[in-house]
């Protein structure tokens, strides 16, 4: 079946660090790719997405690259802030299934000063 | 600005006392999705309206039921509430393009505690 795989948290960085978030997917077909982020008592925003193989999304400094031949979307910034703190989704979406999003766990991130 | 909006966002009830959460968009999606969503782990859909078709998952207990008056609203009810219940309630909406149903706008979600 379809499912999306994240590395588990948390993950804890000091301000200005070099983030990496590893997603991989398992799907049939051609999905579209999101990262979601979630601030403490807040809903899901969009963060970025890619919706066919080698296209990169980017938003805010994080961008994540669709990468078919090895089924992940990494998700990476290269600075860190204390505003980062958030939970972070990993999700897939097709056709094939109406549409609806597959999530990861989620991976926390905790960015010290 | 577009947006999806729930009300309240923070909800009181008692065990089996029956409850309504709200959700309203002004994105004019056609598609409205609700999500339960315990500590942290990831959303779980408990069903969807497309326009006024409702598609349930599998495995949403009966306790859950959802109306769909006209396109902009679209309720949560949850009958006997136990404390199990208690969750953040999160609403979506997306438009479907041609093949997919692409990208979930969210709102910014119900707390809901049980006593």
């Amino acid at each position: 079946g379809n499912s999306v795989t994240q590395m588990e948290g948390p993950v804890t960085l000091s301000e200005e660090a070099f983030l990496t978030i590893n997603c991989t997917y398992t799907a049939t077909g051609y999905p579209s790719l999101f990262w979601y982020v979630q601030y403490p008592g807040e809903g899901l925003q969009l963060l970025l997405k890619a919706t066919k193989a080698d296209d990169k999304g980017s938003n805010k400094g994080f961008e994540a690259t669709y990468r078919k031949e090895t089924t992940s979307f990494h998700l990476e910034k290269g600075s860190v802030q204390v505003s980062d703190s958030a939970v972070y989704f990993c999700a897939l979406s097709g056709s094939w299934q109406g549409g609806k999003l597959i999530f990861g766990q989620g991976t926390e991130l905790s960015v010290k000063p | 600005d577009a947006m999806v909006i729930q009300n309240p966002r923070y909800q009181v009830t008692q065990f089996g006392k029956p409850v309504t959460l709200s959700c309203s968009q002004t994105l004019n999606h056609n598609v409205m999705y609700w999500y339960q969503q315990k500590s942290s782990q990831a959303p779980k859909l408990l069903f969807h309206y497309y326009d006024k078709d409702f598609n349930n998952e599998a495995d949403t207990p009966d306790n859950f039921q959802s109306r769909r008056p006209n396109t902009s609203f679209c309720f949560l009810d949850i009958r006997s509430p136990g404390l199990g219940d208690a969750a953040m309630y999160l609403c979506a909406t997306s438009r479907p393009l041609v093949k997919s149903y692409n990208e979930q706008f969210f709102g910014p979600g119900t707390r809901l505690t049980v006593l």
